[in-house]
């Protein structure tokens, strides 16, 4: 399986906002509306912020949110926190063979 | 509240066998697939496999594939994982998740797997 590509940084000021990308193939991202991110901070387990490309769990700030356009699915952090710099990941359904696939991960730094 | 708590994680030579179990509370654990996810040293997260709630569907990663042995006891509320021929790159913390709406609502807080001689 093939990872998802996300850019390896991306960084904001506190207030901004910032959109992280996650680029696959037609056969992950763009034929299933199961991608998901995760927030994980040092030395923690991952936390689900976006499940099926837009969806927010309950408790996940409004300041999240995620979008798709074919291939290529994003997460959009706006009004920008200390406590928002963490290493971010996407995920996607990829069928019954592949199941799922991550991206390389973001590193998010705010400023 | 859910807890999904691993165990079993330790020092291995290349080529051995570990198991590794995530005892699971705080919901109906037959009601959800489960997954192992992974997390090498510095490195990125990796989907390694998945069972079906009821344990018949059955998926791994090529990386493992024909290596390691996921299953689930749901009298137990347990997942595991059987790993074997253990490499070098196989050494990473082990997450359990339990899959919700194809995404991973809970995590554990991973096992480490450490694999040298």
């Amino acid at each position: 399986q093939s990872a998802l590509t996300q850019p390896p940084s991306a960084s904001g000021s506190p207030g901004q906002s910032v959109t992280i990308s996650c680029t696959g193939t037609s056969s992950d991202i763009g034929g299933y509306n199961y991608v998901s991110w995760y927030q994980q901070h040092p030395g923690k387990a991952p936390k689900l912020m976006i499940h099926e490309v837009n969806k927010r769990p309950s408790g996940v700030p409004d300041r999240f949110s995620g979008s798709k356009s074919g291939n290529t699915a994003s997460l959009t952090v706006s009004g920008l926190q200390a406590e928002d710099e963490a290493d971010y990941y996407c995920n996607s359904y990829a069928g019954t063979n592949n199941l799922r696939v991550f991206g390389g991960g973001t590193k998010l730094t705010v400023l | 509240e859910v807890h999904l708590v691993e165990s079993g994680g330790g020092l291995v030579q290349p080529g051995g066998s570990l198991s590794l179990s995530c005892a699971a509370s705080g919901f109906t654990f037959s009601d959800h697939p489960m997954h192992w996810v992974r997390q090498a040293p510095g490195k990125g997260l990796e989907y390694v496999s998945a069972i079906s709630s009821d344990g018949g569907n059955i998926y791994y990663a090529n990386s493992v594939k024909g290596r390691f042995t996921i299953s689930r006891d749901n009298s137990k509320n347990t997942l595991y994982l059987q790993m074997g021929s253990l490499r070098a790159e196989d050494m990473a913390v082990y997450y359990c998740a339990r899959s919700w709406r194809h995404a991973y609502d809970h995590w554990g807080q991973g096992t480490l797997v450490t694999v040298s001689s």
